[in-house]
């Protein structure tokens, strides 16, 4: 499976932007490249996935790179419910392997 | 909207006995996928079922054995507990997407907290 590699921790100030990154320089061309995040004490939940293409959605927009070894989540307004551990994750066969992701500590 | 339920939500048990995990997946979702957290570690994915059938396989040990029914709810059985077993386990489910057209979103369940004393 293709890993990925990200910061082990960031901090934000409540209602700036967040930028969280994430690399997969081994990518394959049919890896999706999906974001989860995990509140404390609650299961993994969604935020976004792509292919190639910039998306958006009312949680978080990803930018993807033109080569896809590389992907931002953008957070637009981090709010203090945004304190979490977020994942970036290829999946292709839909079964994720979960790596270490980047816990996010949002500063009121 | 429903979303996945998981029971029980704490277990607790002893070393060597069996455990019974039950997921019931979001409705008309047709794929189910186990995950197991130890203290401080980021999930890890067990083993899937896609209409019934084991879809694929992870890190799941010997010791545990997972079935999905007619009903789509699953169910992670586990046998002659160990200290180590002791972890959230993750349930979670999606609608299998068309193969090339994109990948499936998963939702996951609230998780059951098992303790091995």
């Amino acid at each position: 499976d293709a890993k990925t590699t990200q910061p082990n921790s960031m901090e934000s100030n409540e209602e700036e932007p967040v930028h969280l990154p994430c690399n997969h320089s081994t990518i394959s061309g049919t890896d999706y490249i999906h974001w989860y995040r995990q509140l404390p004490s609650q299961g993994p939940e969604y935020v976004i996935h792509g292919l190639t293409s910039n998306v958006n959605n009312r949680m978080a927009s990803l930018a993807i790179a033109e080569d896809r070894k590389s992907s931002t989540l953008i957070l637009h307004r981090a709010t203090l419910r945004d304190a979490a551990v977020y994942y970036c994750i290829l999946n292709d066969n839909n079964d994720m392997r979960f790596g270490a992701g980047t816990r996010l500590t949002v500063k009121p | 909207a429903a979303g996945v339920i998981q029971s029980p939500r704490h277990l607790i048990k002893e070393k060597r006995e069996t455990a019974t995990l039950k997921c019931y997946p979001i409705p008309r979702h047709d794929t189910v996928y186990w995950y197991q957290q130890g203290p401080g570690q980021d999930p890890q994915f067990l083993i899937s079922f896609y209409e019934k059938m084991q879809s694929d396989k992870g890190s799941i040990p010997d010791r545990f054995s997972a079935q999905q029914f007619s009903d789509y709810h699953s169910e992670l059985n586990m046998s002659s507990l160990e200290l180590g077993d002791s972890a959230l386990y993750f349930c979670a489910s999606s609608l299998r997407v068309a193969s090339g057209m994109d990948t499936d979103t998963q939702y996951f369940g609230p998780g059951t907290r098992l303790t091995v004393l």
